[in-house]
């Protein structure tokens, strides 16, 4: 399977825990974003990154989240001291262009997250 | 501030009918608009996509009309099908990079 992988799957914390999110991008894809889905809601864009650059943060919470795309290894979204209202699916997508080119992202199954 | 809008929550179709699926944007400098699918505990599908200075694309039963005067898109499923049901997401965006997302509508093909 060549597509957008995330895991875990499900993700279970305590308040105050952190929470480590992975995504692994569509082979040959350098642009990787970030989006949150809370129930009954629809996508909510958090973030945007190349290879070692965040190029686009706008989305993300001022507090408590940061997200990195190394040279080497997965996407990582992480949340520190998680709350109740942290409790969502997050969805990572991939595309192969970034500005100025047109191509749709490509999403993986999402981490449900739920904090208790 | 929900810049792409999809007023229709749930809409039910008879199998073979056409679907309709609408969605309203705020934003007058969106210039990429798309289609997603989305089934239960999967990520979104990429279905079919339209730039701005077209009017119309066309992919097998799946049709996307761009209205840009009225800032509206619908995507046309025609026939419709069982497996069609899911929840679809229309999404805009003026820089290709930050895609804004409706708040789906969920299909029923009831056969």
């Amino acid at each position: 399977n060549a597509g957008v992988m995330q895991n875990p799957r499900h993700l279970v914390r305590r308040r105050g825990q952190e929470a480590r999110l992975r995504c692994s991008p569509v082979k040959g894809h350098s642009h990787v974003y970030w989006y949150r889905q809370l129930p009954e809601e629809g996508l909510k864009f958090m973030v945007y990154l190349q290879k070692e650059n965040i190029i686009d943060e706008s989305g993300m919470p001022k507090e408590r989240f940061s997200a990195e795309f190394p040279k080497e290894g997965p996407s990582i979204l992480r949340i520190q001291q998680v709350v109740r209202g942290d409790s969502a699916a997050y969805f990572c997508a991939s595309s192969s262009t970034g500005t100025g080119v047109y191509q749709p992202q490509h999403f993986g199954d999402g981490t449900r997250l739920s904090i208790l | 501030d929900q810049q792409v809008k999809q007023n229709s929550p749930s809409l039910s179709v008879q199998e073979g009918r056409i679907s309709i699926l609408n969605c309203d944007y705020t934003n007058s400098m969106f210039d990429y608009f798309l289609w997603y699918k989305k089934y239960p505990a999967e990520g979104p599908t990429f279905l079919i996509s339209i730039s701005s200075i077209k009017d119309k694309n066309e992919d097998g039963r799946f049709t996307v009309f761009l209205n840009k005067s009225a800032k509206h898109l619908s995507l046309h499923i025609v026939p419709s099908q069982p497996g069609d049901s899911a929840v679809y997401f229309c999404a805009a965006s003026n820089t290709g990079n930050q895609f804004y997302f409706g708040t789906g509508t969920s299909l029923t093909v009831i056969p």
